[in-house]
C-alpha cells in the first residue's frame, strides 16, 4: 500500500528546542516536500525536494531545514522553534507536473 | 501574483440536495487542477484533477468538478449530499510549463457541513 508516514503525529515543545518530524515513503518518488497548514491560510509548502541531495526553498522557509540523504526519508528540523512555529504539519510525495500528492497524515506541533 | 480563492469560508447544505464548493484562480497559462478533502484529524487526500480535455471531471465519492477557462474557475460539486461529505475541502493549482516541479498553490479551504 503506498503510504507517506510521519512521526511524531503530535508535539508540545518549549522555544529554542531543537525537533525533528521525520517522513517516509514507501513509493520510491523522487519528489518530495514539507507544508504547514493555517487556520485560513491554507497549506503553504516549506521546503521540496526533488532527489537524493537536491533540496530547495519553498514559500515560507524560515526557521526550517531538511535533508534528503535517502530517496524514501525527508525530515524536517527546527533548530530552534519559536511559538509561531505551532501549526500543522504534512509532508508530501510527488507533486510534479499533473500527478497527484499523497499527504502523510500530518503533524500538529505546539511550541510554547 | 499566483493565487486560488475559495470564496466561502463555510457551506451548508441538506443531506440528499446538491451541493457546490467554489473555487477560482489566478495562475497564468494552463495550470493543472486539483481538489482534496480532510476530515478531520487526518492528512488531506486526492479527489479529482483537470489536467485537460473534457471539462467536466469526476473523481472520488461522487465528487465531480467543472472546469471554465474563460471564468477560471473549477467548482467541486455532488449531486447529492451526505453527511459523511462534511469535511475540509481545498482548491489546489500547480503552474505547468518552466513551473512544473513547483508546489501546489492552495486555497484556504471551505469547510462542508452536511445536516441530516
Amino acid at each position: 500500500e503506498a503510504q507517506v508516514t510521519q512521526n511524531p503525529r503530535y508535539l508540545i515543545t518549549v522555544t529554542g528546542k531543537k525537533l525533528t518530524v521525520t517522513c517516509s515513503q514507501n513509493m520510491n518518488h523522487e519528489y518530495m516536500s514539507w507544508y504547514r497548514q493555517d487556520p485560513g491560510l491554507g497549506l503553504r509548502q516549506i521546503y521540496y525536494s526533488m532527489n537524493v541531495e537536491v533540496t530547495d526553498k519553498g514559500d515560507v522557509p524560515e526557521g526550517y531545514k531538511v535533508s534528503r540523504k535517502e530517496k524514501r526519508n525527508f525530515p524536517l528540523i527546527l533548530e530552534s522553534p519559536s511559538p509561531n512555529q505551532t501549526s500543522l504539519y504534512f509532508c508530501a510525495t510527488p507533486g510534479q507536473g499533473a500527478r497527484e500528492q499523497y499527504f502523510g497524515p500530518g503533524t500538529r506541533l505546539t511550541v510554547t | 501574483a499566483q493565487s486560488v480563492a475559495q470564496p466561502e469560508d463555510q457551506v451548508n447544505v441538506a443531506e440528499g440536495n446538491p451541493l457546490t464548493v467554489k473555487c477560482t484562480y489566478s495562475v497564468s497559462g494552463n495550470p493543472y487542477l486539483f481538489w482534496y478533502v480532510q476530515y478531520p484529524n487526518r492528512g488531506l487526500q486526492f479527489l479529482l484533477k483537470y489536467i485537460t480535455g473534457d471539462n467536466l471531471v469526476k473523481g472520488s465519492y461522487g465528487f465531480e468538478a467543472e472546469f471554465n477557462k474563460s471564468q477560471t474557475s473549477f467548482h467541486l460539486k455532488k449531486p447529492s449530499a451526505l453527511v459523511s461529505d462534511s469535511a475540509l475541502y481545498f482548491c489546489a493549482v500547480r503552474p505547468t510549463g518552466n513551473q512544473a516541479g513547483t508546489a501546489l498553490i492552495f486555497g484556504k479551504g471551505t469547510t462542508l457541513s452536511v445536516s441530516s
